[in-house]
């Protein structure tokens, strides 16, 4: 059975700080897709990224970077130079290719908190 | 864009009452799900749909009911709303398919008194 386990309940930093949310999976699968949301506090999930199984590249986009480490099992999400806007609920998800659940497992979220 | 949006965003109820919770997806999407959040236990899935008239219980089923009559168009169902239905609720769509991105409502709040 797939699982996601987001460690961290809650993260407090201040602005400009440099902050890493972990994610840890468990899947028997050997294709699978793992996500990244991210909740404001207006409640809407918006989709940040996706990987799947075959492809450990990491991956950049501005502040955003994301560590994909297969013998760790490990999706891990950084956010660079932290801004308050980044406040919101951060969940990580996987879900199984044919033959698995292709519905996604969701972790229990990191809510971040950015002060100024 | 991909659009879903949820009937209400804020909804109060009384114990006993039925409660209709409406989500529209504009983007012919295949999959719709209903989840429920409540501080600490993240996104549960309550039940799914891939297709029209198909349903599939999640992880927290009971005491919910669906309908999908259209594709566009997931209900879910509150035969006789409970105080521990207190939550928030999301709607999702997306296509078939374990790589396809989930697209989110902004999710109805509901109190039950």
């Amino acid at each position: 059975a797939q699982k996601v386990t987001q460690a961290q309940t809650e993260i407090s930093v201040v602005e400009k700080e440099d902050v890493t949310l972990d994610c840890v999976y468990e899947t028997r699968d050997t294709t699978y897709y793992l996500f990244w949301y991210k909740q404001p506090p207006s409640g809407e999930l918006v989709f940040l990224i996706r990987r799947n199984s075959f492809d450990e590249q990491n991956e950049i986009s501005g502040r955003y970077s994301w560590n994909f480490q297969k013998s760790t099992s490990s999706f891990n999400f950084t956010i660079t130079a932290s801004q308050v806007v980044d406040s919101a609920v951060y969940f990580c998800a996987l879900s199984e290719a044919p033959g698995g659940s292709y519905i996604p497992t969701f972790g229990r979220g990191t809510s971040l908190i950015v002060h100024p | 864009d991909v659009k879903v949006t949820q009937s209400s965003r804020y909804l109060v109820k009384r114990t006993g009452e039925k409660v209709f919770l409406e989500c529209v997806q504009d983007m012919d999407h295949e999959n719709m799900f209903w989840y429920r959040q409540d501080p600490g236990l993240g996104l549960r899935l309550i039940y799914f749909s891939y297709d029209v008239k198909m349903k599939e219980k999640g992880d927290i089923p009971e005491g919910y009911s669906v309908s999908r009559e259209k594709k566009e168009r997931f209900s879910l169902i509150l035969e006789s709303a409970s105080t521990n239905q207190t939550s928030m609720y999301l709607c999702a769509s997306s296509l078939l398919g374990a790589q396809e991105t989930q697209y989110f409502g902004p999710g109805t709040r509901l109190l039950v008194l």
